[in-house]
């Protein structure tokens, strides 16, 4: 089956500690999204990324870096300079960067304490 | 900034069409309106998207007024897993070099039994 894994779905860090989401997709896509979900809100883009081994910042990218070396792939590393770091993490792929439909992953759970 | 404003939550009962509202008052005339949903702790998942016509697919039918100021995203016969947040969003066109989704808090739409 096609589609956007996420690993792992609920995970638990000290503060102080960097730590990085997995994000896997097989849908061939070129475009890769991450963005972040506090509780009650809507959705804040931190990164994305039109091809392999390019990536621009989104609304919140302070804190986060990404990287793309692989087309089904694009790992998001949240650092200890990010302030706020609880919360739910979300990845998204599309055919290209202005495709109407982006296809999201399950999203991971992250709780720093 | 979203480009939209929709009402925070809305009730509707199980069989009856959900008509969930969105104002767009400064929608440009190269801008579409696009809708998702998000069902609790999943990611979001597309529904429809429309420029200046009515548009219907096998999920929902989506209105747009003739002035493209406001539009309507009905589901015909809303169930119980239509409960969900519905996001209304406004975003130029299909290109690689679209603007991003910017999600909003979105409208929590409940079905009732």
């Amino acid at each position: 089956d096609g589609g956007i894994t996420q690993s792992p779905k609920y995970l638990f860090r000290k503060e102080g500690q960097n730590v990085t989401l997995s994000c896997e997709q097989n849908l061939n896509h070129d475009a890769m999204y991450w963005y972040r979900q506090d509780p009650g809100q809507g959705l804040r883009l931190i990164y994305y990324s039109q091809i392999v081994n390019d990536f621009q910042k989104g609304d919140i990218a302070e804190g986060y870096s990404v990287s793309r070396e692989k087309k089904e792939s694009f790992p998001l590393t949240v650092t200890s300079a990010q302030k706020n770091p609880t919360a739910f993490y979300l990845c998204a792929s599309s055919l290209g960067l202005g495709s109407y439909e982006q296809y999201f992953g399950p999203g991971t759970r992250l709780t720093v304490t | 900034d979203a480009k939209t404003t929709q009402p925070p939550s809305m009730d509707c009962a199980e069989g009856r069409a959900a008509n969930l509202p969105c104002n767009h008052s400064t929608i440009s005339g190269n801008e579409y309106v696009y809708w998702y949903r998000q069902i609790h702790s999943q990611g979001p998942q597309y529904i429809i998207h429309g420029l200046k016509n009515n548009e219907t697919n096998e999920m929902a039918s989506l209105i747009i007024t003739e002035d493209r100021k406001s539009s309507t995203l009905i589901l015909p016969h809303a169930t119980l897993r239509d409960t969900a947040v519905y996001y209304c969003i406004v975003r130029s066109g299909d290109d690689n070099y679209g603007q991003n989704f910017v999600f909003g808090p979105g409208t929590r739409l409940s079905v009732l039994p």
